[in-house]
């Protein structure tokens, strides 16, 4: 069973223009983690926040959390023809903390 | 820099076989997961292991699939008898202490069932 759920489902914006995902999920959770996807390759840790946290950035990376409508976005600045790839949010859920991923969100940056 | 693991990267199998698929992970993580992947979207999680126990398999086809992480570090996934079904990606990936911390994920092993 999937947790998050990525919207939009896909994005296609030009070079230099700001990328937002949102990512919405349904139970309490330990920290909210994103990850990217090129295609047909493992996936690759951007951040984490935890659930104390509301606000986090990483280079042209910033992500928000709200619990209380248990949601967060990431914003990716500045974007660049090579942040082309899928998005995912995972959750870390339970006292196993296990990580359960969203759907995903295709990105196309467009040079 | 310390990476996951897995072989095969492509494994092309007739139903009603079996298939096999091993991971190794970054040195001194104690968690690991198998998610199967099918195209175009999310991994699912199968198995999540703490150290030699299984801390989840809630969604692992249990009458089909198994996994096992003897001594607590490398792991296999098997699959008796292959299904037109699973025809997917699978992804191993590690994490130092569970969710708590950012997982690695492997490059995963492409399974495609004829």
């Amino acid at each position: 069973s999937q947790q998050g759920e990525e919207d939009p489902q896909a994005l296609s914006i030009q070079e230099g223009e700001n990328a937002t995902m949102n990512c919405s999920y349904k139970t309490s959770i330990n920290n909210l983690q994103w990850y990217r996807q090129n295609s047909g390759r493992g996936l690759v840790h951007l951040i984490l926040i935890r659930s104390n946290e509301r606000e986090k950035h990483s280079g042209r990376l910033r992500v928000t959390l709200d619990t209380s409508k248990k949601s967060s976005s990431l914003l990716i600045t500045a974007s660049r023809a090579a942040d082309t790839a899928s998005y995912f949010c995972a959750t870390s859920q339970g006292g196993s903390e296990k990580l359960v991923f969203g759907k995903g969100m295709k990105l196309t940056v467009n040079p | 820099e310390a990476e996951v693991a897995q072989s095969p990267r492509y494994k092309i199998t007739e139903k009603s076989q079996a298939v096999a698929f091993w991971c190794d992970p970054i040195s001194g993580h104690a968690t690991l997961y198998w998610y199967r992947q099918i195209l175009g979207q999310g991994p699912e999680l199968l198995v999540q292991f703490q150290d030699e126990s299984v801390v989840d398999d809630s969604q692992l086809p249990k009458d089909r699939f198994s996994a096992e992480r003897l001594k607590g570090v490398d792991s296999t996934l098997k699959i008796q008898p292959a299904e037109l079904g699973d025809s997917a990606m699978y992804l191993c990936a590690s994490s130092h202490t569970g969710g708590r911390t950012e997982a690695f994920f492997g490059q995963g092993t492409r399974l495609t069932v004829v």
